[in-house]
């Protein structure tokens, strides 16, 4: 089973308010991901992260959303202005390594809700 | 950009019946894509069921199979014989070892399986 730790559970907001998360990757893994999964069972890769260092991030990522992965301290994404379109569930995942075919572990997942 | 797609909504099967779950794949970054399929069973996280990063390979686990079939770009799921403990969402993803976005997951949007007794 998976050790990845995501907090809140549970996120209410009201459109326009800050929301934040955090995820507690699997210890000894330097690689974490971010995925939003909508209410159409939709994936959408939003960022990753190796070793604290960005690798990929979309483009909504880059105007609305921040994430970081500081070493030593879990790593978090803030929504900065939340949008009704934003609520889904936001699924961070950690691997061992960056290859494309390692496997990735996922946490249960934090359900934001906008209001 | 790349897709999965795989059979959609929920798939009712009775126990000790077979399955197949359809999943095929549109890839347009270079190289072959490796293959994964995920499960979340109910009140738990997305776990990996299997993988497979050769096409012509096979890939199995928990009596669950999928075959990596490049020229069919598909990736079906089977099992020969069901039990009620398989229900779950079953999802079809692929990644790359390089180029853009290279290792990040595409999944489908999940296939809901329902065995019943």
């Amino acid at each position: 089973n998976s050790k990845v730790i995501q907090t809140p559970r549970y996120l209410v907001k009201g459109q326009g308010q800050k929301a934040k998360m955090r995820c507690i990757p699997e210890k000894g893994h330097p690689v974490v991901f971010w995925y939003q999964q909508n209410k159409n069972n939709e994936f959408k890769f939003l960022i990753n992260f190796q070793n604290q260092e960005v690798l990929q991030q979309i483009d909504m990522t880059e105007k609305r959303f921040s994430a970081e992965c500081p070493s030593n301290s879990p790593c978090s994404l803030e929504i900065q202005s939340s949008e009704a379109g934003d609520s889904a569930l936001y699924l961070c995942a950690s691997s061992p390594q960056g290859a494309g075919y390692a496997e990735q572990f996922f946490g249960p997942g934090t359900r934001l809700t906008v209001l | 950009g790349d897709s999965v797609t795989q059979t959609e909504g929920q798939v009712t099967v009775s126990e000790s019946k077979s399955l197949i779950i359809n999943c095929t794949y549109s890839a347009t970054s270079i190289g072959y894509p490796n293959l994964f399929w995920y499960v979340r069973y109910p009140g738990e996280g997305l776990q990996l069921l299997l993988k497979v990063i050769t096409a012509g390979q096979k890939g199995s686990s928990r009596g669950f199979e999928a075959t990596y079939n490049k020229e069919a770009t598909s990736f079906h799921l089977q099992k020969a014989s069901v039990q009620e403990s398989d229900s779950a969402v079953y999802y079809c993803a692929l990644s790359y070892e390089e180029g853009s976005g290279y290792n990040k997951l595409t999944f489908g949007k999940g296939t809901v399986l329902l065995v019943s007794p």
